[in-house]
């Protein structure tokens, strides 16, 4: 069964330093990797998901097939940044449709 | 478009009743997944619906818990006879495609079983 770790469950940096949340998973075969977001008072948001290689809001992941990690990175937080992360693996193709396996998530705390 | 709604946000049960979570998906989504959050641990994934049919019930309880998506009205999650470790928030989600790891949340239903 697949399995996605969060390591750390609380993150704190200071505004305009860099920033990574960790995730590592578990999986035998091929699985598409999202990060979520959920600010405060918001519902959970999709932020980036690895098949599209974007930078959402100055956030990148690289998928890492060798070391099964997605980690999130950001060279320099603000603020606003501030909210809980949440890393999710999806089995590849189209019949596993929205069926994720969700991290225990990272709360990120971006000081001024 | 308001998004996945859900109601009641929270409710508050005692041990052997019923609890009744509603969801309306997001409109023009017809796809309708269940979650369940249990204190200090990430999302469960429960089940996923279309309009009139269960698809994967795969992450559901054997006992008490069922879900249903009908033609017409919003999703439901049943659980009969809760009992304290049913306690959680339960979220909803939508989507328009099949294949997409993008799901729409709702805001969550937070249950309560004293």
């Amino acid at each position: 069964a697949q399995r996605v770790t969060q390591p750390e469950k609380l993150l704190s940096v200071f505004k305009g330093a860099p920033v990574e949340l960790k995730c590592n998973y578990s999986y035998s075969g091929s699985p598409e990797l999202f990060w979520y977001v959920q600010y405060s008072r918001q519902r959970l948001q999709l932020l980036l998901r690895h098949i599209s290689r974007e930078s959402i809001k100055g956030f990148t992941a690289d998928l890492n097939k060798g070391e099964t990690s997605f980690h999130l990175k950001k060279p320099f937080a603000q603020e606003e940044d501030s909210a809980m992360y949440y890393c999710a693996l999806k089995l590849a193709g189209g019949t596993s449709y929205g069926k994720l396996t969700f991290g225990q998530g990272t709360i990120l705390t971006v000081h001024p | 478009n308001a998004g996945v709604m859900q109601n009641p946000r929270h409710l508050v049960r005692r041990r052997g009743q019923e609890a009744r979570l509603r969801c309306s998906p997001m409109k023009g989504h017809s796809h309708v997944y269940w979650y369940r959050q249990l204190p200090e641990e990430g999302l469960k994934f429960m089940v996923y619906l279309q309009k009139e049919n269960i698809i994967d019930e795969s992450g559901m309880p054997k006992e008490r818990f069922s879900a249903e998506f009908p033609k017409e009205g919003p999703s439901i999650l049943r659980i009969q006879q809760v009992v304290r470790g049913d306690s959680a928030a339960y979220f909803c989600a939508s989507s328009q495609a099949i294949s997409t790891g993008e799901l729409f949340f709702g805001e969550g239903s937070r249950l309560t079983v004293l």
